[in-house]
């Protein structure tokens, strides 16, 4: 089993849609936790990082559930500038980090 | 200013070549890190330094050889690569290895793109 898992995507969806992204992780010690994004060709920008009591950021709103070692992210009101790939990220203190395969989104005009 | 620079940003590069990648962060951030990224794929860890010592070195082949000059500064020596070695290379930077929470947050630098011919 991977450490890290998500959805295998592609996500197509029509600009204004609501879009959820589903990431699990096997190393229970894991403490900390990431959504990154990334442009084709590009390096990954720092999206968001997750808490246990969940965030939010304008149109992005991500969560830690620790007992299911699950974390999402949920994208409203999608843009045409939100296609891209989606990488969830878990890591020990600090030290180790783990990147999910990604899951790639296409907003669709 | 999350900015982390890199150079080359291209690099070409035949099998008996030596030659060395750059990375550098003037944000006082005490974690660097090596990735590498092969088309399609998530980036990979391969070094960890934490206070400018090797903290993390995850079975990455002799040929690939960091260095940490400096709080600020972030090398990794290349020699006798292969191939199979041609991939995105990228560094990143986190605030403080022995913090916790948001001081993980790495940003990374553009990468080098490197070919081993």
């Amino acid at each position: 089993r991977k450490e890290v898992e998500q959805d295998p995507g592609p996500f197509n969806v029509p600009e204004g849609a609501t879009v959820a992204f589903n990431c699990t992780y096997s190393n229970s010690a894991s403490q900390s936790f990431f959504w990154y994004r990334q442009d084709c060709r590009k390096e990954p920008k720092l999206l968001m990082s997750v808490y246990s009591s969940g965030n939010e950021d304008g149109r992005f709103t991500a969560q830690l559930n620790r007992a299911s070692q699950y974390i999402s992210l949920l994208i409203r009101d999608s843009k045409l500038s939100d296609s891209a790939t989606y990488l969830c990220v878990v890591s020990d203190y600090g030290q180790n980090f783990v990147f999910g395969p990604g899951t790639r989104l296409s907003v669709l005009p | 200013d999350t900015e982390v620079t890199q150079t080359p940003k291209h690099l070409v590069m035949g099998m008996t070549n030596k030659k060395s990648l750059k990375c550098e962060q003037h944000m006082g951030h005490r974690a660097m890190y090596w990735y590498k990224q092969k088309a399609k794929k998530p980036p990979e860890l391969m070094f960890v330094y934490s206070y400018e010592k090797l903290s993390i070195n995850e079975s990455v082949p002799s040929r690939f050889s960091p260095e940490c000059p400096n709080s600020s500064l972030l090398n990794l020596h290349l020699h006798a690569l292969q191939p199979e070695d041609s991939a995105l290379y990228l560094c990143a930077s986190s605030q403080d290895p022995r913090g916790w929470g948001d001081s993980y947050e790495q940003y990374f630098g553009p990468g080098t793109r490197l070919t081993v011919t």
